[in-house]
């Protein structure tokens, strides 16, 4: 199984201000997928990275507010810039494996903004 | 696109009743259908998955769900329901191809009473 390593686990930040959120897999993949969970709420889609290309954002999330780095397969980076407390989520990071029949999640970045 | 409903919002049942959580899906064709479970200040645990076969999955806990195409639906069972089965329980779909991300539904709340 795939394991993800999410940095930070956790963190409170003061609005305005930037936070990087990293992700790194033990095996190369293709795609990663960045996911926000809002308190009380399900996941939605950020955007998918791919290695080697701009990152493809979904409808309502765009590159300056969440800009997202994919060097190489086993990396990938979320920025969440300018942040208000409305950014107060849970970031997940995600990829799939073996033609896309196993998904993997990492823990979260469970960020608080004050 | 594909999208996902899980019509309730929370269910309330009792210690050893039997659980159902109901998730319909919207797409042209036979999507993989996951459910995921979330406990609180937890992240995403698979519960179980399908792709193609037997319309009746096993998952871990003492989950099971049932594929139907003509209803379009992937619900989710448990014959007896246990108090640590009280989480957040998410239906999730993606198309059957290549390297794409997981559209959830907003979820379903489980508490269990004694």
């Amino acid at each position: 199984s795939a394991v993800i390593s999410q940095k930070p686990s956790r963190d409170i930040c003061q609005r305005g201000t930037s936070l990087t959120i990293q992700c790194q897999v033990d095996s190369q993949v293709t795609m990663m997928f960045w996911y926000r969970q809002q308190p009380g709420q399900s996941l939605t889609l950020i955007a998918t990275a791919n290695q080697g290309s701009e990152a493809t954002y979904e409808s309502g999330f765009v590159i300056d507010k969440f800009p997202i780095s994919r060097p190489n397969l086993t990396f990938s980076t979320l920025t969440v810039s300018n942040m208000s407390p409305e950014d107060s989520s849970i970031y997940l990071c995600s990829v799939s494996r073996d033609s896309g029949n196993t998904i993997y999640f990492g823990e979260g970045s469970w960020l608080t903004v004050v | 696109a594909q999208s996902v409903t899980q019509p309730d919002i929370h269910i309330t049942v009792s210690e050893g009743a039997s659980l159902e959580l109901r998730c319909n899906y919207s797409y042209g064709a036979t999507p993989y259908l996951f459910w995921y479970v979330q406990s609180p200040g937890q992240g995403l645990q698979l519960l179980l998955k399908y792709f193609s076969g037997d319309t009746l999955v096993q998952g871990i806990k003492g989950f099971e769900a049932e594929f139907k195409r003509s209803q379009s639906s992937f619900n989710l069972r448990k014959p007896s329901v246990h108090w640590s089965d009280a989480a957040e329980y998410f239906c999730a779909v993606r198309v059957n191809s290549g390297n794409t991300p997981l559209v959830f539904g907003k979820g379903t709340r489980l508490s269990v009473i004694a």
